[in-house]
């Protein structure tokens, strides 16, 4: 997308934290989202976050907004096997177009 | 539900010929993507549309065309294919632009 960024690759062990880290670029984005894709197929939301906000949780999910910075995290506990995937965040910037970053490659090791 | 449904899967095309992805969705959604992925690159933007009878390019739309006459369709066309559109290709829907995208499977192509 325009400039969004995030690292390529992630390697964890299983039980461990995992924390994927993206910047983004158009400050005036209202929501800020991470999408999760799994080997052949598509893209699905994950969680997402309003920009008003800072931080959200849900369940092992903890997203991590610093506008200052246009940096966005996604924290994953516990991380399992079945994480294993590749993450994306995105952005709606304007002229209704829909950014996607580079995607960062989970990968869990049992 | 269908959801966002793509066709073919998997097609394989010779440098110069032509070829449209078809994408259709069955959740009255205004606005469709298509975005192609390439190893290392992420998402790219092709042409997205706010509604039927209307379409508009994104980041990369050269090589391509698209229409949309209904709300349900919005097929993709490479005219002169060439091995630089050798990628999987995804359509999305959403019901307004800051909205959740519902994609489809995805769309692999190879050109030789």
């Amino acid at each position: 997308g325009e400039d969004v960024e995030q690292s390529l690759f992630l390697s964890v062990r299983e039980g461990d934290s995992s924390v994927i880290n993206c910047t983004y670029t158009d400050s005036s984005s209202t929501y800020l989202y991470w999408y999760k894709q799994e080997p052949g197929a598509g893209l699905q939301l994950l969680t997402y976050i309003f920009s008003n906000m800072d931080m959200k949780q849900d369940q092992r999910l903890t997203v991590l907004l610093n506008k200052k910075d246009k940096h966005l995290s996604l924290r994953i506990a516990d991380t399992q096997t079945g994480d294993s995937a590749i993450y994306f965040c995105a952005e709606p910037q304007t002229g209704n177009q829909f950014y996607f970053g580079t995607g960062t490659s989970l990968t869990v090791i049992p | 539900n269908a959801g966002v449904t793509q066709t073919p899967k998997f097609r394989i095309l010779k440098i110069g010929q032509s070829m449209t992805l078809q994408c259709t969705q069955d959740m009255n959604h205004n606005y469709m993507y298509w975005y192609r992925q390439d190893p290392g690159m992420g998402l790219k933007l092709i042409y997205y549309s706010v509604g039927a009878g209307i379409t508009d390019k994104g980041e990369v739309p050269n090589g391509y065309n698209v229409s949309r006459s209904t709300t349900e369709d919005f097929p993709l066309r490479l005219e002169l294919a060439a091995p630089s559109q050798t990628s999987v290709y995804f359509c999305a829907s959403s019901y307004a632009y800051t909205g959740e995208l519902f994609f489809g499977e995805g769309s692999r192509l190879t050109v030789l």
